[in-house]
């Protein structure tokens, strides 16, 4: 079946840092989502991003389906974007997710 | 609307009992999913729903499991003769879809079970 990798697996930066998120797929995808999980377990959406890019706020996001990679960018970090980001690809019937970037901003 | 619900929130179970999770979607949402999540892990999917018919299921769902969409509305998940194994973070999804197309999903806030 198809192989989804995210990395880095950790990621720690200060505050107001800038940092770049990676999701690669081993094969063709019908669409792609990125979340946030929340300390509490809740997956929050971030971005549909079957391809193109697509900005909201500090966060912005790029699928090259073609290269079977997506990218997150979050800029200027606060604590509050602590939490693990997950990639989700679509296939037939259902959704793969990666392994999950797991992030701590430090004040 | 109100978002994707799930109930309960929380479930303290012994081995050997059964237990049922039930998964509310988004009011005109047609497909449902069902994932379980462990600790350190990304959430695995289990099955599938196009309004009631239950298309896709994971070989994870072995026969102690069964999900049910009656009407195409709500979907339960039901865990007979629960294991320690079992422990883990139950996730529902829906989406709106027509055709092939494969639409943006939205989760539910869990239930987290937990089996002594």
């Amino acid at each position: 079946g198809i192989q989804v990798e995210q990395s880095p697996p950790d990621l720690i930066l200060q505050e107001g840092a800038n940092s770049t998120l990676r999701c690669n797929f081993s094969d063709s995808v019908n669409n792609l989502q990125w979340f946030h999980q929340n300390p509490w377990g809740q997956l929050i959406n971030l971005f549909y991003i079957p391809s193109g890019t697509k900005q909201n706020g500090r966060l912005s996001a790029t699928t090259v389906a073609t290269e079977r990679y997506s990218l997150l960018y979050i800029s200027s970090s606060q604590t509050t974007d602590s939490g693990v980001y997950f990639c989700a690809v679509g296939v037939p019937y259902k959704y793969i997710f990666g392994t999950g970037t797991r992030l701590k901003v430090l004040a | 609307d109100t978002g994707v619900s799930q109930n309960p929130r929380h479930k303290i179970t012994k081995r050997g009992q059964n237990v049922t999770f039930r998964c509310d979607p988004i009011s005109e949402h047609n497909r449902l999913y069902w994932y379980r999540q462990t600790l350190g892990q990304g959430p695995e999917f289990l099955t599938y729903f196009q309004n009631e018919a239950q298309l896709e299921k994971s070989r994870l769902l072995s026969d102690r499991f069964s999900a049910e969409r009656p009407k195409g509305s709500f979907s339960t998940l039901e865990i007979q003769r629960t294991e320690q194994g079992d422990s883990a973070m139950y996730l529902c999804a829906s989406s709106l879809a027509q055709g092939q197309t494969y639409n943006e999903q939205f989760f539910g806030p869990g239930t987290r079970l937990t089996v002594l």
